[in-house]
């Protein structure tokens, strides 16, 4: 079975430009997640799907930044515009359900904002 | 809100040794606990992860952690380093009961001599 897969795995732009990151979640899981990590800090939620819906965007950290999940499968998160302190490494999640249940985690796309 | 606090950045130990990563937690009702390992260049994996049930959960390559309330501690354990060990650990919790995302802890770099 395949595991959460990521792309691309690295992405260097320079400051206003755009950039789409992409998730596919393990098939069949209807939980997705989106986690931040900047520079040596913490790793850090950003939201998560349930399906296509938002359940929880609460760890957005602006209006800069756009996810969806189209038909409850993949999902995309648009920086737009990128500025110097959104560069990290971005990961996805996914998990079949919720409380206990395991979340698989993708290996991150690293982006770079000059 | 709940929160995790991992001691030490960084962890040195010699191949064969006793691994200690220390973990504390901070949640207002009973949490789920994990504990994830980043291989380079790959993503999260899950090595162990407490419910509520055993307060001694044991996990896959010989590592364990142990759930003390009194200490709010979850501290990760394995007998004798293995070269192979080398990685970043990461401890998260969970409260289901107020939200579904997880809170990661800074992370805890493990270097292993021989």
């Amino acid at each position: 079975e395949a595991g959460v897969t990521q792309f691309p795995s690295h992405s260097v732009i320079e400051k206003g430009q755009t950039v789409t990151l992409r998730c596919d979640p393990i098939s069949g899981h209807d939980n997705l997640y989106w986690y931040r990590r900047v520079m040596g800090k913490e790793i850090k939620f950003l939201l998560h799907f349930v399906k296509e819906s938002k359940q929880d965007e609460s760890g957005m950290p602006n209006n800069r930044f756009l996810a969806e999940r189209t038909g409850g499968t993949y999902s995309t998160l648009k920086v737009q515009p990128a500025e110097l302190e959104d560069s990290g490494v971005y990961f996805c999640a996914s998990s079949q359900g919720l409380g206990v249940e395991t979340q698989y985690f993708g290996p991150g796309t690293r982006l770079l904002v000059l | 809100a709940q929160s995790v606090t991992q001691l030490g950045s960084h962890v040195s130990v010699s191949e064969g040794a006793l691994v200690l990563l220390r973990c504390n937690y901070s949640s207002s009702v009973p949490p789920y606990l994990f504990w994830y390992v980043q291989y380079p260049n790959q993503g999260l994996q899950l090595l162990l992860k407490y419910t509520s049930a055993a307060t001694l959960v044991k996990g896959i390559n010989g590592f364990e952690a142990e759930f003390k309330k009194s200490e709010t501690s979850f501290h990760l354990t394995k007998p004798s380093a293995h070269m192979s060990d080398a990685a970043e650990y990461f401890c998260a919790v969970k409260t289901p009961a107020l939200n579904n995302d997880m809170r990661f802890g800074a992370g805890t770099r493990l270097t292993v001599k021989p």
